[in-house]
């Protein structure tokens, strides 16, 4: 089955500890990328990627980081997570760029206190 | 400022009538425009999309109009069913380029039966 998987699903954390949400996808999309959904904000986008080892920012890259080591996986990482980091993300990838459709992962519930 | 704009957050329609979903974008750049279906602890699914050089695209129920002179586009749902009921997204990116996508905040429809 064609789908994206994001863990963990929910996660709890206190300020400054380090955190890496995984992200995989198994339809050998070339891009990738993260958002951050927060209410009356919609989705935003936080970093996106290419190819392997192509990435770049999106909207909102502060406070993130991103790799892409291998086609399959793109890991968010959050090096001293703040309780502004505190929302719902979401992985996707497309075949080929931001104008194919993406595939979005379930989401992740991240609190940050 | 929001680049793109989804100014009602909430919409009610009686089954079987049509709902019409609006989205306002700001960045003349723009050129290709996406719309994505969200259901509650889901991640958001590609619904129907639509490149600058068209100003109708369907597919099914489900139609998107552009008006690029008034930077608008609208989905429109005929008939509305109650399933239908989802946050609905609207997004823009360029297609000359692997650049960001912007989200629109959403707008919630509740078809009711």
């Amino acid at each position: 089955e064609a789908q994206v998987t994001q863990n963990p699903r929910y996660l709890i954390t206190v300020t400054g500890k380090k955190l890496t949400v995984t992200c995989s996808q198994n339809m050998n999309h070339e891009y990738m990328s993260w958002y951050r959904q927060d209410p009356g904000l919609g989705l935003r986008q936080i970093y996106y990627s290419m190819n392997v080892e192509v990435t770049d920012k999106g909207d909102v890259p502060e406070g993130y980081k991103v790799s892409r080591k291998e086609k399959r996986n793109f890991p968010l990482i959050l090096e001293s997570p703040s309780p502004n980091q505190t929302s719902l993300y979401f992985c996707a990838s497309s075949l080929s760029g931001q104008t194919y459709e993406q595939y979005f992962g379930p989401g992740t519930r991240l609190t940050v206190t | 400022d929001q680049q793109v704009k989804q100014n009602s957050p909430s919409l009610s329609v009686q089954e079987g009538r049509i709902s019409i979903l609006n989205c306002d974008y700001t960045n003349s750049m723009f050129d290709y425009f996406l719309w994505y279906k969200k259901y509650p602890a889901e991640g958001p699914t590609f619904l129907i999309s639509i490149s600058s050089i068209k100003d109708k695209n369907e597919d099914g129920r489900f139609t998107v109009f552009l008006n690029k002179s008034a930077k608008h586009l609208s989905l429109h749902i005929v008939p509305s069913q109650p399933g239908d009921s989802a946050v609905y997204f609207c997004a823009a990116s360029r297609q000359t380029s692997y650049d960001k996508v912007i989200f629109g905040p959403g707008t919630s429809l509740s078809v009711i039966p």
